[in-house]
């Protein structure tokens, strides 16, 4: 069975400081990676996908690495704003395709 | 474009009660997924429809129940309800059932209290 986990599961930085969020999965056999932000009590927001033959995405101040073989996959945020605190899921999509969380990490940015 | 919605946002319901909670996928999109978060907790895979047909199902009860409708949108139910019911239900839409190239959109859930 396929299993998720984050670390750290939680994260404090000051502002300005670049940062980097872990996900390691158990199986490598999965169609895609997607790493999410969820607000306290909200839904949660896409913010990159990684296809399994694809090493990295970015988008704006986010890049997020994959590497199949050995589980693993690295959110990094650079210059961190007080707007990033959140928890930032990964999600590996896998078997019957379906989504594969881990718990999250969650993020505080201290102006 | 409107994103995925759901409805009811909040619902509180009593022990043995059945819930009925909807979702409309982002226009264009044929296949809708259901997660269930409990607090501290990543989704837990619930059921996933496509093209009106259940494609996939997750460790869930015979309790829980979902179905699509011609218009793409789907209803979650969930009968006699237990304490552990009490989490937030997200609902999420891709384009299509292909595994891979297709990224998964979520709406804002619907948290649900059973007292």
């Amino acid at each position: 069975k396929q299993e998720v986990t984050q670390i750290p599961a939680a994260l404090s930085v000051p502002e300005g400081e670049n940062l980097v969020l872990n996900c390691s999965f158990t199986d490598s056999a999965i169609y895609n990676l997607q790493w999410f932000r969820q607000d306290p009590g909200k839904g949660l927001t896409s913010l990159l996908l990684i296809q399994s033959s694809q090493r990295e995405q970015t988008s704006g101040r986010l890049n997020a690495s994959l590497d199949k073989s050995s589980g693993r996959s690295t959110l990094y945020i650079a210059a961190s704003q007080p707007g990033d605190s959140a928890t930032y899921l990964c999600a590996v999509k896998a078997g019957a395709n379906n989504l594969f969380f881990g718990t999250g990490t969650r993020l505080t940015v201290i102006p | 474009d409107a994103g995925v919605t759901q409805s009811p946002t909040h619902l509180i319901k009593t022990r043995g009660q059945q819930v009925t909670l909807r979702c409309s996928p982002i226009s264009g999109h044929k296949s809708v997924s259901w997660y269930q978060q409990v607090l501290g907790q990543g989704p837990q895979f619930i059921f996933q429809y496509y093209e009106k047909e259940e494609r996939g199902r997750g460790n869930f009860p015979d309790r829980f129940s979902a179905r699509q409708f011609p218009n793409y949108s789907s209803e979650l139910n969930v009968n006699a309800l237990l304490l552990g019911d009490s989490a937030l239900y997200l609902c999420a839409s891709s384009l299509d059932w292909s595994p891979t190239n297709t990224e998964a959109f979520f709406g804002q859930g619907t948290r649900l209290t059973v007292v």
